[in-house]
């Protein structure tokens, strides 16, 4: 089975704060992914990396970053946390080749508040 | 025009009725077509994956697709009050602006199923 795991279930950080979400995979996958769930607005991808290194802004990079230094650990850093971050954090990833995605595993989730 | 669209819902059926959930995409030449159940307060698990016109089927699950009107859905036989969640239709973004086709997903539809 693959296992898809994030660092917290539930995180509680002030405006301004630099946060830090983790992810880890541990089926060798090529490509993770980062989203953010709110209702009404659903799923959004924040960034993905398709490699060690490599990554790429999806939807909503603003105010955020990533960092992927190994292929099973996949960061969010969100650098001076605002309220409007509020939010489920999703961290998934897929097998594949660059450019070539198939299925997605998720993640449990990071219930992030800022306040 | 959305990329993915789904019926909020929420979907009402009884139980051991067939549940239908439909959902249409906007890019016509979108290759890969995913079916997620989410629970209440969890993250999403995948449930179908269809790359090819007709139907798939895995157990009480079916999975349409029909590229020329771009409709994907899925068929759950026998519903049981245990599959009452959201299901999110995902589809690949050929479109995107490199050569990387990340996933778009629709906003879900609610489904209750009613003992």
């Amino acid at each position: 089975d693959v296992k898809v795991t994030q660092s917290s279930r539930y995180l509680v950080k002030r405006t301004g704060e630099k946060v830090f979400l983790e992810c880890v995979q541990d089926m060798d996958h090529e490509n993770m992914f980062w989203y953010r769930q709110d209702p009404g607005l659903g799923l959004r991808l924040i960034y993905f990396s398709y490699d060690v290194k490599m990554k790429e802004k999806g939807d909503i990079p603003e105010g955020y970053s990533v960092s992927r230094e190994k292929k099973e650990r996949f960061s969010l850093i969100l650098e001076s946390a605002s309220t409007n971050q509020t939010s489920m954090y999703l961290c998934a990833s897929s097998p594949g080749l660059a450019g070539d995605f198939y299925e997605q595993y998720f993640g449990p989730g990071t219930r992030l508040t800022v306040t | 025009q959305k990329e993915v669209e789904q019926n909020s819902g929420p979907l009402s059926v009884p139980e051991g009725a067939i549940a239908s959930l439909n959902c249409t995409y906007s890019d016509r030449v979108s290759q890969s077509f995913f079916w997620y159940r989410q629970y209440s307060g969890k993250s999403p698990e995948l449930i179908m994956s269809i790359y090819s016109n007709g139907d798939k089927e895995d157990g009480r699950f079916t999975a349409q697709l029909n590229k020329a009107s771009q409709y994907v859905s899925l068929l759950i036989r026998d519903s049981q009050p245990s599959d009452s969640a959201t299901y999110l239709c995902a589809v690949n973004r050929v479109l995107w602006n490199s050569g990387n086709t990340p996933l778009v997903f629709g906003k879900g539809t609610r489904l209750s199923v009613i003992a």
